[in-house]
């Protein structure tokens, strides 16, 4: 089973601020590698698919990057409305596919 | 647009059974899988299953084996987990997931989710 690492725990920034959130995987994943944005009360959100392909309707100050073990999910201006959990998930080896632990963003 | 629509809330007895729908709208249901996620109160995202909605296939985590059913009824364009043997440890939002990748293969990532249906497992 793959292990997906994520890093910091807890980002605290003010709005207008970038952001970035770390993920590595325990093997090489290529970029089959998803984030997922999960507000408090929500479901999932798919952000970013491939490492760095935004999904439909997601702002361009969303970014990912990365390939093999390493992986950044970038929000380049902070929004009130970014606030949440962030998970990365590899979908390279199965089953099962593995997220991260998540990353939770507060906007101060 | 996409939805996934859950069944409501379930309350079950330790080592009975739960059977959750996740009913698709607004596309062709029948090309794509579904994935199921289930998050315990307070923790992150563990991916349980698929199944492919084109061709019946299913891979379950290791974990659930033997416990685990997902299907899908093409005719009406909803797909169910079933839960065997519930434990304390099973309660959880369970989600359902579309799975883009299409004809019987996973593409991996989940594009649209369901609302979430709790499921609480206590005597």
């Amino acid at each position: 089973e793959i292990v997906m690492t994520q890093s910091p725990a807890t980002l605290s920034a003010s709005p207008g601020e970038r952001a970035t959130l770390s993920c590595r995987a325990s093997q090489t994943i290529s970029t089959n590698l998803a984030w997922y944005q999960q507000r408090l009360g929500q479901a999932p959100r798919l952000l970013i698919y491939d490492a760095s392909t935004r999904a439909t309707g997601i702002p361009d100050r969303f970014s990912g990057s990365g390939s093999g073990t390493e992986f950044t999910l970038t929000i380049s201006s902070l929004q009130s409305e970014d606030s949440a959990v962030y998970y990365c998930q590899q979908y390279n080896n199965w089953p099962p596919w593995t997220f991260g632990q998540g990353a939770k963003v507060e906007i101060k | 647009q996409i939805q996934l629509v859950q069944s409501g809330a379930e309350v079950k007895k330790p080592g009975a059974s739960v059977k959750v729908s996740c009913k698709a709208s607004n596309y062709t249901s029948a090309k794509y899988g579904i994935s199921w996620v289930r998050q315990a109160p307070g923790q992150g995202l563990e991916w349980m299953g698929w199944t492919s909605a084109h061709n019946g296939n299913t891979k379950y985590a290791q974990k659930f084996q033997g416990r685990l059913t997902m299907t899908t009824d093409t005719s009406t364009g909803t797909s169910y987990m079933e839960l065997r043997s519930l434990r304390s440890d099973d309660t959880a939002i369970y989600y359902c997931a579309r799975d883009p990748g299409g004809l019987g293969t996973s593409a991996g990532m989940m594009d649209y989710w369901g609302q979430g249906t709790l499921v609480a497992v206590s005597s």
